[in-house]
């Protein structure tokens, strides 16, 4: 059990540019959660998938922003014409999803500077 | 909706000495749990502790415990015989029926050798 990954580990793009980040979550985990986190502050919840289908997306998930998670297991995350304001930390979190303290265990982010 | 307040943005404690973290939530359900995460600087964000709602008895892991108040709604963090290791920024987070995390704006705590 390697943990959750994410990649990159950093990402610096020029506004209008399209990102996408990968996480790969704990093995046999059941479900995937994106937040974001921008200095000074706690995370914040933007989508979390149940194996492949995506149950519940936040509001701050603009049209720009889009997750998937096609086979149940990596999920993407991509930002289409990045905005100085989508500067953040892109967390990554995984659960097992049956039930109980379904307790999320997070990756070590990915760090998008928009130039 | 969820929403959880840490009230102390940084607080500093000395090497093996006591601190306690603060944190407040509001919510309507009755059935949620409560976490605290630490994060530590320019590292992953790792759990320190959980607490479910329902039981009474404060949750305790070695070093770590809570003084969880469900009428207040309260959950504060002790840590005990505090090690330069512990300095991180502390997130309080909620769970409720939706699964997903409420997190606070975070504690920075630092710690004195």
């Amino acid at each position: 059990d390697t943990g959750v990954s994410q990649n990159p580990r950093h990402k610096i793009t020029k506004r209008g540019q399209n990102v996408t980040f990968r996480c790969d979550p704990i093995s046999e985990h059941n479900r995937l959660y994106w937040y974001r986190q921008t200095l000074g502050q706690g995370p914040e919840f933007l989508t979390y998938f149940q194996n492949e289908a995506q149950l519940e997306k936040s509001r701050l998930l603009s049209d720009r922003f889009s997750a998937e998670r096609p086979k149940g297991s990596f999920s993407t995350l991509e930002i289409q014409r990045t905005e100085q304001g989508d500067s953040a930390m892109y967390l990554c979190a995984s659960s097992l999803g049956r039930g109980g303290t379904d307790t999320q265990y997070f990756g070590p982010g990915t760090r998008l500077t928009v130039l | 909706a969820q929403t959880v307040t840490q009230s102390q943005p940084e607080m500093s404690v000395q090497e093996a000495e006591t601190v306690t973290l603060s944190c407040t939530y509001d919510t309507s359900e009755s059935d949620y749990y409560l976490f605290w995460y630490k994060q530590p600087p320019s590292r992953q964000m790792i759990l320190v502790i959980r607490q479910e709602a329902y039981k009474q008895q404060n949750a305790t892991e070695n070093r770590f415990s809570v003084n969880f108040q469900k009428a207040a709604k309260s959950f504060s963090l002790k840590i005990s015989d505090s090690q330069l290791g512990d300095a991180a920024m502390y997130f309080c987070a909620h769970q409720g029926g939706s699964e997903k995390l409420v997190f606070g704006k975070g504690t920075k705590l630092t710690v004195n050798p």
